[in-house]
């Protein structure tokens, strides 16, 4: 069975600075995708980043990028210039390629951006 | 517009009742899926189907049924045998085609039990 853990229940970070995230999950899957989603205060959930396993390059959507380290089983979120709009929850989630498109969610961190 | 609507966006309920959660999408996905949304707890897969007439349980499948008569529907029963029913509902549709295998969701159904 895969597992997801996000560590950091809570961030805070100045508005227009940089904040990581970070997730850890644990598979014996070698190939599969992983994701990030934001849910912001409508609740929501919003699709912010994918990463295919097999790729080695990082995924980049704007301000938004990866670093994906495959044997470190590590894949955390960088939100550079970070705006307002961005206070949301964010969750780190996992699913196989060959499977059933089934996805294991993290419990998710709540992040605040600070004018 | 192609989406997922849930509907109602609030619902409250007496102890005792079954409710019917309703999804449906637009987007042409084989699959559908719910989730239940908890603080603290994440998402927590109820049931999923990847075709029409066929469906199997989630994590926490117990207290609940689903139904998948067609492909744009995938509506979700939460009947008296849920012990914990007050929650945050979400459903999700996705497709392999594309190599996407990201999930787009509803806006989601807050149910109340009391």
């Amino acid at each position: 069975a895969q597992t997801v853990t996000q560590s950091q229940p809570e961030m805070s970070v100045q508005e227009a600075e940089t904040v990581t995230l970070s997730c850890t999950y644990d598979t014996s899957e070698s190939n599969y995708y992983l994701f990030w989603y934001k849910q912001p205060p409508s609740r929501q959930m919003i699709l912010v980043i994918r990463q295919e396993a097999y790729k080695q390059q990082n995924a980049t959507e704007n301000r938004f990028s990866v670093n994906f380290q495959k044997a470190a089983k590590s894949f955390s979120l960088k939100i550079s210039d970070s705006q307002l709009g961005d206070t949301a929850m964010y969750f780190c989630a996992f699913t196989p390629i060959l499977g059933n498109e089934k996805l294991t969610f993290g419990t998710g961190t709540r992040l605040t951006i600070i004018p | 517009d192609g989406g997922i609507t849930q509907s109602p966006k609030y619902l409250f309920r007496k102890e005792g009742q079954n409710v019917t959660l309703s999804c449906e999408q637009n987007l042409n996905h084989d699959a559908m899926y719910w989730y239940r949304q908890d603080p603290g707890q994440g998402l927590r897969l109820i049931y999923y189907s990847q075709i029409v007439n066929d469906f199997q349980k989630g994590d926490i499948a117990e207290g609940y049924s689903v139904s998948r008569e067609k492909k744009e529907s995938f509506p979700l029963t939460v009947t008296s045998a849920q012990k914990n029913p007050t929650a945050f509902y979400l459903c999700a549709s996705s497709t392999p085609t594309g190599g996407g295998y990201e999930q787009y969701f509803g806006p989601g159904t807050r149910l109340t039990v009391t």
